[in-house]
């Protein structure tokens, strides 16, 4: 069975700090998608990046950058620098491909507060 | 947020009484689906479909029904609202390929007194 877990509920940084957020998944399928999807207080969703179980590479976007370790099950997400604007809940999620792609299954979300 | 619109956007209902939530898409895609969010609780799959006329359940599909008689339009109905069905509810929808990105509509934020 699939399943995603974000274990900080909440995180409280001061702005210009670096911050990590996990994510731990399982999966008996060997090919897999992970996802990070942001929701700012406004409420929307927001998708971020897509990784496939076949590419671990680290990926870098400005002050975000992810680190995806299948030896670990863990997909982290750290952003360089924090801002205000960064205050959100983040969400990881999994889809497994033996599913045809149509269930991705979410965390619970770790929420992020960047003070000033 | 990628032409997808829900509507309404806030509802309240009395327990027992009956609603339908509206998702509509501008980008052709195949696959559309209802969440519901709840604190601490991430998003839950309620029900799915993967082409016009097809539906299928997802995590917690009780209390809820759903069709998609036309490929642009997805919607969620509760026919007897109760209490455990505040929530906020989102639509998203999905390009064909598997583990392709989803888009999301703005929600709606139902209440049931």
């Amino acid at each position: 069975a699939q399943k995603v877990t974000q274990a900080q509920t909440e995180i409280s940084v001061v702005e210009k700090e670096d911050v990590t957020l996990d994510c731990v998944y399982e999966t008996r399928d060997t090919t897999y998608y992970l996802f990070w999807y942001k929701q700012p207080p406004s409420g929307e969703l927001v998708f971020l990046i897509r990784r496939n179980s076949f590419d671990e590479q680290n990926e870098i976007s400005g002050r975000y950058s992810w680190n995806f370790q299948k030896s670990t099950s863990s997909f982290n997400f750290t952003i360089t620098a924090s801002q205000v604007v960064d205050s959100a809940v983040y969400f990881c999620a999994l889809s497994e491909a033996g599913t045809g792609g149509f269930k991705t299954i979410f965390g619970a979300g770790t929420r992020l507060f960047v003070k000033a | 947020n990628a032409g997808v619109t829900q509507t309404p956007k806030f509802r309240v209902l009395k327990t027992g009484q009956s609603m339908t939530l509206l998702c509509a898409q501008d980008m052709n895609h195949e696959y559309m689906y209802w969440y519901r969010q709840d604190p601490g609780m991430g998003l839950r799959l309620i029900h799915y479909s993967v082409g016009e006329g097809t539906t299928a359940k997802g995590e917690v599909p009780d209390g809820y029904n759903v069709s998609r008689l036309k490929k642009q339009n997805f919607l969620l109905g509760l026919e007897s609202a109760a209490p455990s069905q505040t929530s906020v509810y989102f639509c998203a929808i999905q390009g064909s390929g598997s583990g392709a990105e989803q888009y999301f509509g703005p929600g709606t934020r139902l209440t049931v007194t």
